[in-house]
């Protein structure tokens, strides 16, 4: 157990749905990082919070958006959802806003779109 | 920009073969270079990091990577395979100037049979 938890597991929506996807990162991290990986494009960095703040950016599309909470937690909102946006995104927590010691992942949530 | 490739997409071994992993990087300053490890249905792990020092880096379960900086790639390696190695493997890179985002492969799965 990593100490990253995500909610939910699994979901399941429709084309042109919104969702939002829940991280808790570990006790004491301050950071927080998006990760979507899909079959065909691998591991793809989306987005990173630090305190509350977006630190740095990725490939993260318009209809998708994200932020921290004062709690440290952190919400992904996905919206306007395409068949294409089906994937397993991972969230991972680090100490600070420097990710040099190490990241800890998540199980991830699987989103698939109908 | 950083980039990572990870050549080998998918590798099958028989128990107790030899196993290298390649990863190269697209950088020219100083980096930090990791490798993680997914098994199946669960999150990323971290396998071994490599921030300075030796450059033969050892890591958990038996497995070593080697940063050569003159070819830009850090292999990862194990002289012998177990079935219970089957996961898929990121090598993961971030520069040291631009620590916040950790710039993965697209991963290589491996599949050990006994």
């Amino acid at each position: 157990d990593s100490g990253v938890t995500q909610t939910p597991k699994h979901l399941i929506t429709a084309t042109g749905q919104r969702v939002t996807l829940r991280c808790s990162p570990r006790s004491g991290d301050l950071s927080v990082y998006w990760y979507q990986q899909s079959l065909d494009q691998g591991l793809q960095f989306l987005i990173q919070y630090y305190n509350g703040e977006e630190r740095a950016k990725g490939n993260i599309l318009e209809r998708f958006s994200a932020q921290q909470f004062p709690d440290l937690h952190s919400e992904l909102n996905l919206s306007s959802l395409e068949l294409g946006d089906s994937a397993l995104y991972f969230c991972a927590s680090s100490p600070g806003a420097q990710v040099v010691v190490e990241a800890f992942f998540g199980q991830g949530t699987r989103l698939t779109v109908v | 920009a950083q980039s990572v490739s990870q050549h080998n997409h998918h590798v099958i071994l028989s128990e107790a073969a030899s196993l290298e992993l390649g990863c190269n990087y697209s950088y020219g300053g100083t980096v930090n270079l990791f490798w993680y490890v997914q098994y199946p249905g669960q999150h990323l792990q971290l396998l071994l990091k490599y921030f300075s020092g030796d450059p033969l880096v050892k890591g958990i379960k038996g497995f070593e990577a080697e940063f050569i900086k003159s070819k830009f790639s850090f292999n990862l390696r194990k002289p012998s395979v177990q079935w219970s190695d089957t996961a898929e493997y990121f090598c993961a890179v971030n520069a040291q100037q631009d620590t916040d985002k950790l710039i993965f492969g697209t991963g290589t799965r491996l599949q050990v049979f006994p």
